[in-house]
């Protein structure tokens, strides 16, 4: 157990719907960043959030990708009008940026099914 | 372009054999270079963590190198057991905080 988690823990859907994920991360860590795996590949990177500030976004995040970390704490991702292509793991990992070498913890990731 | 390579895409070994996983990366300005393990269906597990300065380091049985000259690194298993079997996947970031991730190798140890 890590200490990352994630919910919910899958998710089906049917095309053209709205799908939210949440994260709650390990509670000191200040960084938190999701990540997208598809099967049989590394994860690509999504965005980060330093504190409640979203510092970086992949060109992979698109207008229908939205992600929130509104007190610093938790965060959400929300997909809208999902697509057959969006179908995969979302992964969400944290860490506490004291060194140049923070060690990110994952959680067990949210794997979305769309119909 | 930043990219991370794995090299075997997928191993299979006998239970109680050594390994050596490869992994080449041309991402710069490099600042750090992890190894996960990541078990069918959950997310990753930090293994190792090697700055530029850094030629070994050692978990347990796993054993990662870096050269950061040839920008390689390797990761090496001894005494291989069932359990260890799990994607492993190279990560290298670099001194903006992006992280690059490589497809992973997958590794079976069977009986």
């Amino acid at each position: 157990d890590t200490g990352v988690s994630q919910d919910p823990r899958h998710k089906i859907t049917k095309r053209g719907q709205n799908v939210t994920f949440r994260c709650d991360p390990i509670s000191e860590h200040n960084r938190l960043y999701w990540y997208r795996q598809t099967l049989g590949q590394g994860p690509e990177f999504l965005t980060y959030f330093q504190n409640e500030a979203q510092l970086e976004k992949s060109r992979l995040l698109s207008d229908r990708f939205s992600a929130e970390r509104p007190k610093g704490s938790f965060s959400t991702l929300e997909i809208q009008r999902t697509e057959q292509g969006d179908s995969a793991m979302y992964l969400c990992a944290s860490s506490l940026t004291r060194q140049i070498t923070d060690t990110q913890y994952f959680g067990p990731g949210t794997r979305l099914t769309v119909l | 372009k930043n990219q991370v390579e794995q090299s075997p895409q997928s191993l299979i070994i006998l239970e109680g054999k050594n390994c050596t996983l490869q992994c080449n990366y041309t991402v710069s300005p490099f600042s750090n270079l992890r190894w996960y393990k990541q078990d069918t269906g959950r997310g990753p597990v930090s293994l190792t963590i090697m700055t530029f300065s850094e030629n070994t380091k050692s978990n347990g049985r796993y054993t990662a190198t870096l050269d950061a000259d040839t920008k390689q690194s390797s990761l090496h298993i001894t005494a291989s057991q069932l359990s260890d079997s799990a994607s492993y996947i190279c990560v290298v970031s670099d001194t903006g905080n992006q992280f690059y991730f490589g497809t992973g190798t997958s590794l079976t140890v069977i009986p």
